[in-house]
């Protein structure tokens, strides 16, 4: 299996912020890379896929990049709905597999 | 727009067969290009993918519970289903149901809420 690994596993940062959040795969996965948002209590919400394209609906302060082994998901302005656990997932082999999450806290 | 939704018991005995439905609204399940699967998350953790179906029946799953889990399909009632057998603690989790997209990308892209299911005596 192709792992995955987040950093940071957890961040605090304030309203406006840019944040970035980074995944390494353990291989190259060319651009099979897709961004999750989740909220306690729902399910994964799709915010990027294939790296670096929005998913239709997200706004537009989410950005992913990346190729190979290394991705980042930026948000560049924080808004309050933000604050979430955020995860990568590989869909160049099976079985798929995700990042462990990186929690985004409010400073 | 689709949607998806589990159903099936919230409580399983250990050594029992854990058994899941997805019922997808909104779109046929037998229409374009995805694969159904099934996801899982214990409390507190990450992801853990647990298998996928076609709707003409082919069938992937994670090796580390292959053994164990069948996936299903009845395109007549729009649903497809999860079977995890010998279950343990273990197995104690937050079960999704999603729909993976193909082309043009690959990824989950529509995900039911989740329902949990406990393993206990």
């Amino acid at each position: 299996d192709i792992q995955m690994t987040q950093s940071p596993s957890s961040l605090s940062a304030s309203v406006g912020d840019r944040v970035t959040i980074t995944c390494r795969a353990s291989q190259s996965i060319s651009s099979y890379l897709n961004w999750y948002q989740q909220k306690p209590g729902k399910a994964p919400k799709l915010l990027i896929y294939a790296a670096s394209s929005l998913q239709s609906g997200v706004p537009s302060r989410f950005s992913g990049s990346g190729s190979g082994t290394d991705f980042t998901l930026t948000i560049s302005s924080l808004q309050p709905e933000d604050f979430a656990t955020y995860y990568c997932q590989q869909s160049y082999s099976t079985p798929p597999t995700f990042g462990q999450g990186t929690r985004l806290e409010i400073k | 727009q689709v949607q998806l939704q589990e159903s099936g018991p919230g409580l399983v005995k250990p050594s029992q067969t854990l058994s899941l439905t997805c019922t997808v609204s909104g779109g046929s399940i037998s229409s374009g290009s995805y694969y159904w699967s099934w996801i899982r998350q214990p409390a507190g953790k990450g992801l853990e993918w647990i298998g996928r179906i076609y709707t003409s029946g082919s069938t992937n799953y994670n090796p580390s519970l292959k053994s164990r889990v069948t996936i299903s399909v009845d395109t007549s009632k729009n649903q497809f289903s999860l079977k995890l057998s010998s279950v343990t603690a273990a197995d104690t989790a937050v079960y999704y149901c999603a729909r993976r997209i193909t082309g043009g990308g690959d990824y989950f892209d529509y995900w039911g809420q989740g329902t949990l299911v406990t393993v206990s005596s």
